[in-house]
């Protein structure tokens, strides 16, 4: 079945340090992906979303491009803030597109 | 508009105890998720609706998960007799469309 497969954490780094956090999927037709964000004690926010192959989702100085070569969608920043330490978790729309499907998440802390 | 609104937010009970979970959608959508979070098994979905009705409960984990929807505000997820192993974060979501979900802030549930 559909499945997304996150690289494990914890990510540790440094402020202004440059984020990469691999996400990769198995499906069958060409489902939606995203990034969701959780920061302690909230529940998750739609980071990015992208909806078909090649498209690049943004927001916050996140990106993410939809790769189907590759079925990947890797969530990369610049130059990261003590403010987005956080669990990611990346997720695909399942093939109804009625409900998502959640890799295990991410957990990232940046320090000063 | 308030979100997805959760209640209560911390709950702390004794096993054998019933436990009921409320949550209240944002006005408009269609669709609400039921999940739970544990560091083990991450966030698993429990069940959806669509315009109150039941779609997928395939994720509810045994008979004494209960969830229902009587309207378009309202919808509760029942734990009946609880157990330790529930003990858990629950978060309720909804989504005008399914795949872009908004998250409650979530139900932290001790079972002793």
């Amino acid at each position: 079945g559909d499945s997304v497969t996150q690289m494990e954490g914890p990510v540790t780094l440094s402020e202004e340090a440059f984020l990469t956090i691999n996400c990769t999927y198995t499906a069958t037709g060409y489902p939606s992906l995203f990034w969701y964000v959780q920061y302690p004690g909230e529940g998750l926010q739609l980071l990015l979303k992208a909806t078909k192959a090649d498209d690049k989702g943004s927001n916050k100085g996140f990106e993410a491009t939809y790769r189907k070569e590759t079925t990947s969608f890797h969530l990369e920043k610049g130059s990261v803030q003590v403010s987005d330490s956080a669990v990611y978790f990346c997720a695909l729309g399942n093939q109804a597109g009625t409900a998502l499907i959640f890799g295990k998440g991410t957990t990232l802390s940046v320090s000063s | 508009d308030a979100g997805v609104i959760q209640s209560p937010r911390h709950e702390v009970t004794e096993m054998g105890q019933e436990v009921t979970l409320r949550c209240k959608p944002i006005s408009g959508h269609d669709y609400l998720f039921w999940y739970r979070q544990t560091m083990m098994r991450g966030l698993e979905l429990l069940i959806y609706f669509n315009n109150n009705v039941p779609i997928d409960d395939s994720g509810m984990p045994e008979d004494r998960f209960s969830a229902k929807m009587p309207n378009a505000s309202f919808s509760t997820l029942k734990i009946q007799p609880s157990e330790p192993r529930d003990s858990a974060v629950y978060f309720c979501a909804s989504s005008p469309r399914a795949e872009t979900q908004y998250f409650g802030p979530g139900t932290r549930l001790l079972v002793l």
